[in-house]
């Protein structure tokens, strides 16, 4: 069965350090998500993305946060200046509809120390 | 305002009882989904129901919708104990807002 993958696992990263994180969507999906779970609490939506631009935001998606899809098949999340607070697990997903049906990846728990 | 909130936060049945969890939610939705975490791992969906649907089944699943009173169900029947996990519901407000609102999930433990 296809999946999603992400890559890294896990990444530790130092305070004011750039991460990107990567994903691979199914591959005849069209929608693309982030979103993020900090231990013990909710499932949070980032961002949507379709037809090469991104669909909707929330709030905890600021200037330091980007999303792209460099070619065919990678989507990537970029944290310009990571903060202690945006440790948490990661996780992409896509669909092959908006918003029904999402497949997620495993995740990378992002450590910043 | 944030969507989707389950009850109870955790419920612990022997093998072979059903696991019944519920879940609330605050504004119109077109769509309703029941994910499955199991520890540490990325969500699987189980369910969707639209707004216009009560009750759906999928399996040993069991959905059910009230749109008036703003809820959903989740009915697992005849638990196994690989039902062992998390789940959570989420909702979608409209067909053109690709953002689902997770709930904080329901922590199911199966006993063999």
């Amino acid at each position: 069965e296809p999946e999603v993958t992400q890559t890294p696992s896990h990444q530790v990263t130092q305070m004011g350090q750039e991460v990107i994180l990567r994903c691979v969507p199914i591959s005849n999906h069209l929608y693309f998500y982030w979103y993020r779970q900090i231990l013990g609490q909710k499932v949070e939506f980032l961002v949507s993305f379709y037809n090469n631009e991104i669909s909707e935001k929330s709030e905890i998606f600021d200037d330091q946060f980007s999303v792209e899809r460099p070619d065919g098949s990678n989507f990537t999340l970029k944290i310009r200046s990571t903060k202690l607070e945006d440790s948490a697990m990661y996780f992409c997903a896509s669909s092959v509809r908006g918003g029904e049906k999402l497949f997620f990846g495993s995740g990378t728990q992002l450590s910043v120390l | 305002s944030q969507q989707g909130e389950e009850d109870p936060q955790a419920l612990s049945i022997q093998e072979g009882e059903n696991a019944t969890m519920n879940c609330s939610y605050k504004t119109s939705i077109n769509n309703l989904q029941w994910y499955r975490q199991n520890s540490g791992r990325g969500l699987v969906h189980l369910i969707l129901i639209r707004s216009n649907e009560r009750e759906k089944h999928s399996g040993r699943l069991r959905v059910t919708l009230d749109t008036s009173k703003k809820s959903s169900s989740l009915l697992i029947t005849a638990s196994r104990a690989a039902d062992t996990a998390s789940y959570f519901c989420a909702t979608g407000v409209s067909s053109n807002d690709y953002k689902l609102s997770f709930g904080a999930g329901t922590t199911v433990t199966v006993r063999a």
